[in-house]
Parts: structure tokens; sequence; C-alpha cells
């Protein structure tokens, strides 16, 4: 049965970068997003990679997020620069439904808390 | 531009039924959504993805008490038999052309 592992620092300074892995156990690397729950609110969608090497992100994150995939490792990261307190959240990873549609999120990581603080 | 409206909380009782509302955006009554349930304190679960014409397939293990059901630009999740471990919050999430959108949630209480 797959799973996902995010893991990744949970204390990240003002002005730096956010870095997280998700770590892809029992099955093999296809299509994966990020989604984020700041404390007390809803769910957040970060971004999106697929097999093919394509990448989308959330507009209004495009500029400060990086989504990169390593299916000799089977994980992919994400990276969100110049971080401030609004970026504290729990942050999951979760796989895009099979192809050919691979588009709702079927399975899901636990989450990882990052919180952003000097 | 591609929106999901829920309203923020409802409420029922052990052992009713319950029928929660997630609202496409003008343009976009065509739309499949998907629904996930999340527990207190626990990350997101799948509970199924649901097509316009109300058809639905849903994520493994889940029990038949949930369904879903479409109308125009509405799209329902119904949870019948409610029980004590259904009170969640409920997403539901739709895309387009690679960007994913979320609704902001209906936390469901079970009285």
């Amino acid at each position: 049965q797959l799973q996902l592992q995010e893991s990744g620092p949970g204390l990240v300074k003002p002005a730096e970068t956010l870095s997280l892995t998700c770590t892809v156990s029992g099955g093999s690397i296809t299509n994966w997003g990020w989604i984020r729950q700041p404390p007390g609110k809803g769910l957040e969608w970060i971004g999106s990679i697929y097999n093919s090497g394509s990448t989308y992100y959330k507009p209004s994150l495009k500029s400060r997020v990086t989504i990169s995939l390593d299916t000799s490792k089977n994980h992919f990261s994400l990276r969100l620069s110049s971080v401030t307190a609004a970026d504290t959240a729990v942050y999951y990873c979760a796989r895009h439904t099979p192809e050919p549609t691979s588009d709702a999120f079927d399975i899901w990581g636990q989450g990882t808390v990052v919180t952003v603080s000097s | 531009q591609l929106v999901l409206t829920q309203s923020p909380s409802a409420s029922a009782s052990l052992g009713a039924s319950v029928k929660l509302t997630c609202t496409l955006s003008s343009g976009h009554s065509s739309y499949a959504i998907a629904w996930h349930q999340q527990q207190p304190e626990k990350g997101p679960r799948y509970l199924m993805k649901l097509n316009s014409d109300g058809s639905h397939s849903k994520g493994d293990g889940i029990p038949d008490r949930f369904s879903g059901s479409s109308s125009g630009a509405e799209r329902y999740l119904t949870i019948s038999s409610l029980q004590s471990e259904d009170e969640a919050a409920y997403y539901c999430q739709t895309w387009d052309t690679g960007i994913q959108v979320f609704g902001g949630g209906t936390k469901l209480t079970v009285l």
C-alpha cells in the first residue's frame, strides 16, 4: 500500500527558505502535490509536479515555490523561499489519482508542522 | 475564476443523515470535484471523486454511508446513519489545467 511521509525542519527563520521532502513507499513516483493548512484554517494548494516534468503552482506563491522530483530516490521536494510568519502551517504531500485522469488527491501524507519564527 | 463555496458549519444528530453542499463558481457547472474528510488533529482523507452527472468513485475503504450527488453547479456529500467519528471538517476540491482549488471547508458537528 502506497504511503507518503513528509520530512524537514520544523522551525524556519523569517526570510529563509523552507525545504521539505516527501518520501514515497510502496509504490512508484507518478504525479504529486503539496498542500498546506495554517493553524485553524482550511486547505491551501501550493503546487503540483507531474512525472512528465510539468509543474503547476498557485499563482500567488509562484514566485517563491519550487517543486522537484527525484525518481531514483522515490521522493519529491518543496522549496518555499523568503518565508514569513504567514507561511506557518501544517504541510501535506499528496498523490494525484493515477493516470489518465491524475486530478484529485487520493492519498495524503500525515503532515508536518512548520513554524516560521526567529 | 474557479471558486468553490462551502457553508462553514453544519450539524446533525447521531444516526441521522446530513447533506453537505459545495458550489462551483459561475461558468464551471460541468466540473468534477473531490470530497475529503479531515477528522480533528488528523490529515485529510480522500472520500470520493464526484462528476457533474452524479456518478462517483469512492476511495478505498470508504463506507457505503458516504455518497455523492450533483445538481447544476452544486455538488453534494450525503452521510447517512451518522456516527460520532463523522464529526470532522469536509473539504471539496476541483481542478482546471493543472491548477487545484479547495473550498473553505464545512465543519460537521454530530449532536
